[in-house]
């Protein structure tokens, strides 16, 4: 079964502040997405990674995706209080099934305090 | 361009009643998925329809759980005899192409509570 292991679980911080958010695996993902979930919305897409390696930016936020293609990091430079939300990365398996299924991790909670 | 669309967005059910929810995928979109948020849980697959067929049902819990997607009109998760335990948000999303399945865009959810 493959997982996805996000850290921290929980975040506050003051606007300003940098931050990164990890998402780990033992296993390799084909493709690794990560989204952004504000209370009783649903996920909105960020960034789609799909070669080891990449890096991808959208304003202040850089997303890597690892050599491997098994884990992924977030980093936010100079958090605005707008960044608040729950983060959710979600990776695509290479395995089995149909590929059309997600596997997403638990998520990490931010906040930003102005 | 309109999103994809959920509804209800909230939905009330007594123990033992039919839950019915619905999902209009983004215009041009005709691969539909079906996600349950739990509380404290993350996102748990559930079934990937196309237009008339089920291609993937993997994640559907084995009895009272159904999905289809017609050839007109929403796709539907149905959960009949509804129990406590199947109070949570369920998500729908949706992607343009077969080979492009993680760029999956979701509804706003509706949130089952079950009394």
């Amino acid at each position: 079964t493959q997982l996805l292991e996000q850290s921290p679980q929980f975040l506050s911080i003051q606007e300003g502040e940098n931050l990164t958010v990890y998402c780990n695996s033992s296993s390799v993902f084909s493709s690794l997405q990560w989204y952004r979930q504000e209370p009783g919305e649903g996920p909105v897409l960020l960034v789609t990674v799909v070669t080891g390696g990449e890096v991808k930016k959208l304003k202040r936020l850089t997303f890597q995706f690892g050599d491997a293609r098994k884990d992924s990091s977030l980093h936010i430079t100079a958090a605005q209080p707008g960044d608040t939300g729950l983060y959710l990365c979600a990776g695509q398996g290479v395995y089995g099934g149909s590929q059309g299924n997600l596997i997403f991790g638990k998520g990490t909670k931010l906040s930003v305090k102005p | 361009n309109a999103g994809v669309m959920q509804n209800p967005r909230h939905l009330v059910r007594r123990r033992g009643q039919e839950a019915r929810l619905r999902c209009s995928p983004m215009k041009g979109h005709s691969h539909v998925y079906w996600y349950r948020q739990l509380p404290e849980e993350g996102l748990k697959f559930m079934v990937y329809l196309q237009k008339e067929n089920i291609i993937d049902e993997s994640g559907m819990p084995k009895e009272r759980f159904s999905a289809e997607f017609p050839k007109e009109g929403p796709s539907i998760l149905r959960i009949q005899q509804v129990v406590r335990g199947d109070s949570a948000a369920y998500f729908c999303a949706s992607s343009p192409l077969p080979q492009a399945h993680y760029e999956q865009y979701f509804g706003p959810g509706t949130r089952l509570t079950v009394t």
